[in-house]
């Protein structure tokens, strides 16, 4: 099976940098992606990661480790928009669908 | 510009009614997928399917059936509502054999009375 860990709230501030953390345990491993999900919106995809070390994406930014299980996504220069749901998400050991995480709900205030 | 559409963004429906979810895609995708969300516990896969006529069940798949007659068309079912199914229910389609990028519907709100 799959388990995926992320934490369920974060407050960061206009401008500053913020890392949004994912574990994950799968009994096999297709690759990890990144979705943002304002409120009342479906999500929106961010980034793949299947491969070690890091994607650039803009003011996005996603890591993976294969070895450690883990994930993270790294947002600069943050902005009032940003306020969203981040999930973490694995494909499942067919490559067949995405199993989600809880999703880490970020405050940005000014 | 990529869509996916879903027939019904707020239902109220009765215990035990006969609930139709629809779901249509414009992408000539593949794979088509219906999740459920609810506070504190994310979205989670009740079925896909990666080929008409084809499902699979998915982490949560009691108490709904899916059919896909069609590969732009993809329904979620509820043979007998009940309050437990109160939720928000998403509707994704992606392309390839190998699921990739999820393309999201709008949701639709369902509350079971």
């Amino acid at each position: 099976g799959q388990n995926i860990d992320q934490p369920t709230e974060m407050t960061a501030t206009e401008g500053a940098i913020v890392q949004i953390n994912c574990t994950y345990q799968t009994s096999g491993f297709n690759g990890l992606f990144w979705y943002q999900q304002h409120a009342g919106e479906a999500p929106t995809f961010l980034s793949y990661n299947v491969l070690d070390g890091l994607e650039e994406k803009g003011r996005f930014s996603s890591f993976l480790s294969r070895s450690k299980g883990y994930s993270y996504l790294l947002l600069k220069e943050l902005q009032m928009k940003d306020s969203a749901s981040y999930l973490c998400a694995v494909k499942n050991q067919a490559g067949t669908a995405l199993i989600f995480g809880k999703g880490t709900t970020l405050s940005v205030s000014s | 510009d990529v869509k996916v559409t879903q027939s019904s963004r707020y239902l109220v429906k009765r215990t035990g009614e006969k609930v139709f979810l629809e779901c249509v895609q414009d992408m000539d995708h593949e794979n088509m997928f219906w999740y459920r969300q609810d506070p504190g516990l994310g979205l989670r896969l009740i079925y896909f399917s990666y080929d008409v006529k084809m499902k699979e069940k998915g982490d949560i798949p009691e108490g709904y059936s899916v059919s896909r007659e069609k590969k732009e068309r993809f329904s979620l079912i509820l043979e007998s509502a009940s309050t437990n199914q109160t939720s928000m229910y998403l509707c994704a389609s992606s392309l390839g054999q190998n699921t990739g990028e999820l393309f999201f519907g709008e949701g639709s709100r369902l509350t079971v009375l």
